[in-house]
């Protein structure tokens, strides 16, 4: 079973830079989060998809960040325009059911310069 | 006050040892604990997953949630360097008012050869 995949696995980006990051789950898994590490912090919730409804985004931290997943596939995550405090390194894991532990993938590390 | 506390480290021991790693926790809310383990450069790994209180033991890892006093546990016995690594606890009351992960800053683990 391919796990959960993370492209691109490294970003350095210039601040007002637009970048997008995407995920691949697992085949079949319906529920799909965003998480985020920014250095020296804890990993942070950002955001829940079912299939391809967001179930909560109560952790995104402002309105550059956006987040999709068209056909309940493929999740991306946009940041526009990109600032400092945006880097960081960005997960985001996959779930069969909502109470299941969660695989992750290995993350893309943002620097915002 | 944090919702999880976890010791950064970094502990070291020696190959063999027995391995005391732990979390306590604010929100009484929270029944569902992980322990995550995380490589450089790598994705967190589910390690052990358990409900509400009690011991679960997988091979040389055993965890330990106790609820009356809000503080979880990983063991890990005979110790090896393979076992080197960050460890992250986790949790979540899955349905509540946070239905997703509470994460600890995670223990450096390192176990010398």
């Amino acid at each position: 079973e391919a796990g959960v995949t993370q492209f691109p696995s490294h970003s350095v980006i210039e601040k007002g830079q637009t970048v997008t990051l995407r995920c691949d789950p697992i085949s079949g898994h319906d529920n799909l989060y965003w998480y985020r590490r920014v250095m020296g912090k804890e990993i942070k919730f950002l955001l829940h998809f079912v299939k391809e409804s967001k179930q909560d985004e109560s952790g995104m931290p402002n309105n550059r960040f956006l987040a999709e997943r068209t056909g309940g596939t493929y999740s991306t995550l946009k940041v526009q325009p990109a600032e400092l405090e945006d880097s960081g390194v960005y997960f985001c894991a996959s779930s069969q059911n909502k109470g299941d532990g969660y695989t992750f993938g290995s993350g893309t590390r943002l620097t915002v310069v | 006050q944090k919702e999880v506390e976890q010791d950064p480290g970094p502990l070291s021991v020696p190959e063999g040892a027995i391995v005391s790693l732990n979390c306590t926790y604010s929100n009484s809310a929270f029944q569902y604990f992980m322990w995550y383990r995380q490589y450089s450069r790598k994705g967190p790994e589910l390690l052990m997953y358990t409900y509400s209180s009690g011991n679960k033991e997988d091979g040389r890892f055993t965890a330990q949630v106790d609820k009356s006093s809000k503080y979880i546990s990983l063991f890990i016995r005979d110790s090896q360097p393979s076992d080197s690594a960050t460890y992250l606890c986790a949790m979540s009351d899955y349905g509540g008012s946070q239905g997703n992960l509470i994460f600890g800053k995670g223990t450096k683990l390192s176990v010398k050869p």
